[in-house]
């Protein structure tokens, strides 16, 4: 199994422009989760998935943010407008029966 | 919110010493778990211990659990260079999320 796989590995944009993150669960887990993880304030969940359902999004910073699961094998997060504050590395991880969590290698965003 | 604590929040020792890492939260739990965060990588899970275990075992590494005190220790026996990484525990939220503490840099000096 190739594990969490996503893309792309870095992304540098410029403020006010779309960007979109994407993720590809172990196959067969059924829970997909997003985080962020900046210094200041460490890993943050954004929203997460069961069965391809968000659950719970309260943790998406704000309305520039979205995320979608259109099946069980892709899921992406989008933030349009994107801005400086954006800047972090943006985790997927999956999960089955919320035993041992899967990560990725990240999404690490700059935004300039 | 955080539910797990860690710290020391960072450690330096020398090669061949142990590394003792602690966790405290806050609301029950059904099982706990240590994650290990090489730079630039993404996190790798290292060992799960459930509500109604005191102890595990993984190769040199060393789990305790105490739910009265709501606190969880790691242990790496004989550190190497190769452990140097930050350590977080985290908890199982009541839909299955899991949530993590700010993490334990370890430092392991050759």
């Amino acid at each position: 199994d190739a594990g969490v796989i996503q893309s792309p590995r870095h992304e540098v944009t410029e403020m006010g422009q779309e960007v979109t993150l994407r993720c590809k669960p172990i196959s067969g887990h059924n829970s997909l989760f997003w985080y962020r993880q900046t210094m200041m304030r460490g890993l943050e969940l954004l929203i997460y998935f069961n069965n391809n359902v968000p659950i719970d999004d309260s943790g998406m910073p704000e309305d520039r943010f979205s995320a979608k699961m259109p099946n069980a094998s892709f899921s992406t997060l989008k933030i349009q407008p994107s801005e400086p504050r954006d800047s972090a590395v943006y985790f997927c991880a999956s999960s089955f029966t919320g035993n041992g969590y899967t990560f990725g290698s990240g999404t690490r965003l700059t935004v300039v | 919110s955080q539910q797990g604590e860690e710290d020391p929040q960072a450690l330096s020792i020398q090669e061949g010493e142990n590394a003792t890492m602690n966790c405290s939260y806050k609301t029950s739990i059904n099982n706990l778990q240590w994650y290990r965060q090489n730079s630039g990588r993404g996190l790798v899970h290292l060992i799960l211990i459930r509500s109604n275990e005191r102890e595990k075992h993984s190769g040199r590494l060393r789990v305790t659990l105490d739910t009265s005190k709501k606190s969880s220790s790691l242990l790496i026996t004989a550190s190497r260079a190769a452990d140097t990484a930050s350590y977080f525990c985290a908890t199982v939220g009541s839909q299955g999320n899991l949530i993590f503490g700010k993490g334990t840099k370890l430092s392991v000096k050759p």
